[in-house]
């Protein structure tokens, strides 16, 4: 199975601030990677599919980049609904499907 | 409205059963591959099971296999995951979750998508 590793796993930040959030895969996954946001007590929610496609309603704030192996999610100018958890996933070699431990982004 | 609704949950003693649904709307729900995700309590997300449209091709996490079963109904729109032998590390919030392909270009292809949640049905596992 392709292991999915996010760094860091919290982080601490401002409204404004530029968000900088990394996946990591054990293999060659090229562009198959997909980034969701989790916000307390909601569903999951997609934001960032195949590494930099921004989904339909998605802010523009919100980028994706990286192939191969490596992969970041950027937050711009970080926003108070932006206060969440995000996960990659990969879906180069399935099943399974497999996410990231997650990152939450928390208030400094 | 495109939506999904989970249903079923409940609290459930070990190697009891369970049976959740999943009720689409608003898209053509027999195009769609179908998956279910958990997530327990304080933990990360966890992929289940995956069921195609139409073909009836289905996959299992290993953590699963041989006690779950995911079925769908595409003349009622409706989703299922038969739950069996329940373990205390079972003890999740299950969500369904339609799978989108992300599509092609110049000869490439990105992949899968899950682009529709539900909000999800708890599962508790306890004696």
């Amino acid at each position: 199975d392709i292991q999915m590793t996010q760094s860091p796993s919290s982080l601490s930040a401002s409204v404004g601030d530029r968000v900088t959030i990394t996946c990591r895969a054990s293999q060659s996954i090229t562009t198959y990677l997909n980034w969701y946001q989790q916000r307390p007590g909601r569903a999951p929610k997609l934001l960032i599919y195949a590494a930099s496609r921004l989904q339909s309603g998605v802010p523009s704030r919100f980028s994706g980049s990286g192939s191969g192996t490596d992969f970041t999610l950027t937050i711009s100018s970080l926003q108070p609904e932006d206060f969440a958890t995000y996960y990659c996933e990969q879906t180069y070699i399935t099943p399974p499907r497999m996410f990231g431990q997650g990152t939450k982004v928390e208030v400094k | 409205e495109v939506q999904l609704v989970e249903s079923g949950g409940g609290l459930v003693q070990p190697g009891g059963s369970l049976r959740i649904s999943c009720a689409a709307s608003g898209f053509s729900f027999g195009s769609y591959s179908m998956d279910w995700v958990r997530q327990a309590p304080g933990k990360g997300l966890e992929w289940v099971s995956y069921i195609s449209g139409s073909t009836n091709i289905k996959y299992y996490a290993d953590s699963v296999k041989g006690r779950f079963t995911i079925s769908r109904d595409n003349a009622k729109n409706s989703l299922y995951l038969e739950i069996n032998r329940l373990r205390d590390d079972d003890t999740a919030v299950y969500y369904c979750a339609r799978d989108r392909a992300s599509g092609c270009s110049g000869g490439s292809c990105y992949g899968w998508n899950f682009d529709l949640w539900g909000r999800g049905t708890r599962v508790t596992v306890s004696s």
